[in-house]
C-alpha cells in the first residue's frame, strides 16, 4: 500500500511568509505527527492529532499550527516565516496514538523541505 | 523523560555484524525502547522495539541489558545499504502518544 505522502517536496519562501505543508497517511492510519529537522537542533516533534484533534504539542512557537481533516489527512502551516524555519518537516502516521502498553511504529514520508531566504 | 546516549558514530565492514549500543539509565519499568533510522535524505523508519526481553525481527535484534539500562541494536550483516543514522529512543511512559524525543544517534558507515 501506499506509504506517508507529503507535499510539497521542496519549497523556498521569504521571510515575513507563510507556508501549508500537506500530508496524507498511509490509509487507515488516523493519527498523524509533525517533526521538524534541522542540523542543529536535529528531529523535533511538532505536533500530533487523532480524530482531528490535537493531542500533543512540542515546544514550538505559535506561529506553527495545525489540523486534520475528516479523511485523517493533515496540514501544517507556519506564519510570518523566519530563517530559523528553514528545515526538513516530516509527517509521520500510524494506526492509533501510541499510549501504555499498545506500541506501535511511526511511518514517516520523505519530507517537505523548506528554505526560507 | 529517560534520555539515551549513543555513540556520535561507527564503522561496520560489509557483511559483518554491526552492533549499536545505547545508554538509557534513567529508564523507567514501563518505557520502551525504539530503534528508529534514517537513511541520507529518506524520513526515519522504524526497525524494532522492546520492553525487557529480546527481540528479532527481518531487520535486527535487540538486546536488553537485564536492569533494562542499556541495549544494543544488532545487524547481523550489514550491508552497504544499511549506511544511516540510528536512532535509539526511549518512549515516554506517559500518555504522550506518538511524541517521540530523538536524540543525536549513531552515524553508522558500512565500509567495504
Amino acid at each position: 500500500k501506499a506509504g506517508v505522502t507529503q507535499t510539497p517536496r521542496y519549497l523556498i519562501k521569504t521571510r515575513g511568509q507563510q507556508v501549508t505543508l500537506s500530508c496524507s497517511p498511509i490509509s487507515g492510519h488516523r493519527s498523524v505527527s509533525w517533526y521538524q529537522q534541522t542540523p542543529g537542533q536535529g528531529l523535533q516533534f511538532l505536533f500530533e492529532y487523532f480524530s482531528e484533534t490535537q493531542r500533543n504539542k512540542g515546544n514550538f512557537p505559535g506561529r506553527f499550527s495545525g489540523r486534520q481533516f475528516s479523511n485523517s489527512r493533515s496540514e501544517m502551516n507556519v506564519s510570518t516565516l523566519e530563517l530559523g524555519d528553514s528545515a526538513l518537516y516530516l509527517c509521520a502516521s500510524s494506526l492509533v496514538p501510541t499510549s501504555g502498553r499498545r506500541t506501535g511504529e511511526l511511518f514517516f514520508g520523505e519530507g517537505s523541505r523548506l528554505t526560507v531566504l | 523523560d529517560a534520555k539515551t546516549t549513543q555513540p556520535t558514530s561507527m564503522d561496520c565492514a560489509e557483511g559483518r555484524a554491526a552492533n549499536l549500543p545505547c545508554n538509557h539509565s534513567t529508564i523507567s519499568g514501563n518505557e520502551y525502547v525504539y530503534w528508529y533510522r534514517q537513511i541520507h535524505s529518506q524520513g526515519p523508519q522504524y526497525i524494532i522495539h522492546g520492553l525487557k526481553n529480546n527481540e528479532t525481527n527481518e531487520m535486527a535484534s535487540l538486546i536488553i541489558t537485564e536492569d533494562r539500562k542499556s541495549s544494543t541494536l544488532i545487524l547481523p550483516h550489514a550491508t552497504l545499504r544499511d549506511t544511516a543514522v540510528y536512532y535509539c529512543i526511549v518512549r515516554p511512559s506517559n500518555n504522550a502518544g506518538n511524541m517521540l524525543t530523538f536524540g543525536g544517534g549513531t552515524r553508522l558507515m558500512v565500509k567495504p
